[in-house]
């Protein structure tokens, strides 16, 4: 099947930095591409809606200058968590359509801890 | 999309069948059932999907009631490596947002 991947798998930063995770598509193009978050013991939650050459959708609740979406090429899509605090520690998953498939392809998923 | 309701757990014996339920008894005629498990600490990873009739592939059984207000998941011979938390979403064919419940931790037990 397609393949998602997502760099890096896991990621330590200190608190008041930037973080930047990559969400490429392998084999396919996504002009579409979802980022989720995952606190421990809790279902994935949406957070935003990447489209391709144009502004990211968030749900209601995620703060869009706080989470940076980029999605400037079919094949990739960035999330890039600025001035990060512990609270932002997380399990952070991309996923991707494949054209006319029915279902979506996820990345390995990040896990993010600011320490 | 219709909500979901699931058991939070279940243990099942490796080598017997595991059966999942899913609630979604406010399911609208267009919207599909999908199923997704999540093995711990990665992504999830597409099972199978169905809209009224009962569906097969390599991985499980998918069984739709008649009313389609609930659906059951089978893995046939579950082994170790079923061990996950399964997810049953209901969405429109084409939506490709998915929004997750809080699924059904599997636990195959030796």
């Amino acid at each position: 099947g397609a393949v998602v991947s997502q760099h890096p798998s896991w990621v330590i930063c200190k608190s008041g930095t930037s973080v930047k995770i990559e969400c490429r598509s392998l084999d396919f193009q996504a002009t579409t591409m979802f980022w989720y978050r995952q606190f421990p013991k809790q279902s994935l939650m949406l957070m935003a809606t990447s489209n391709e050459g144009s502004k990211a959708t968030y749900e209601q609740g995620v703060e869009k200058d706080k989470f940076l979406i980029n999605h400037a090429s079919l094949t990739l899509s960035t999330l890039t968590v600025t001035s990060a605090h512990p609270e932002d520690s997380s399990f952070y998953i991309c996923s991707a359509p494949v054209g006319t498939a029915t279902e979506a392809f996820f990345g390995q998923g990040t896990r993010l801890t600011v320490v | 999309d219709a909500k979901t309701t699931q058991p939070p757990s279940m243990d099942c014996a490796e080598g017997r069948a595991a059966n999942l339920p899913c609630n979604h008894s406010t399911i609208s005629g267009n919207e599909y059932v999908y199923w997704y498990r999540q093995i711990h600490s990665q992504g999830p990873q597409y099972i199978i999907h169905g809209l009224k009739n009962n569906e097969t592939n390599e991985m499980a059984s998918l069984i739709i009631t008649e009313d389609r207000k609930s659906s059951t998941l089978i893995l046939p011979h579950a082994t170790l490596r079923d061990t996950a938390v399964y997810y049953c979403i209901v969405r429109v064919k084409g939506n490709e947002k998915l929004t997750f419940g809080t699924g059904t931790r599997l636990t195959i037990i030796p």
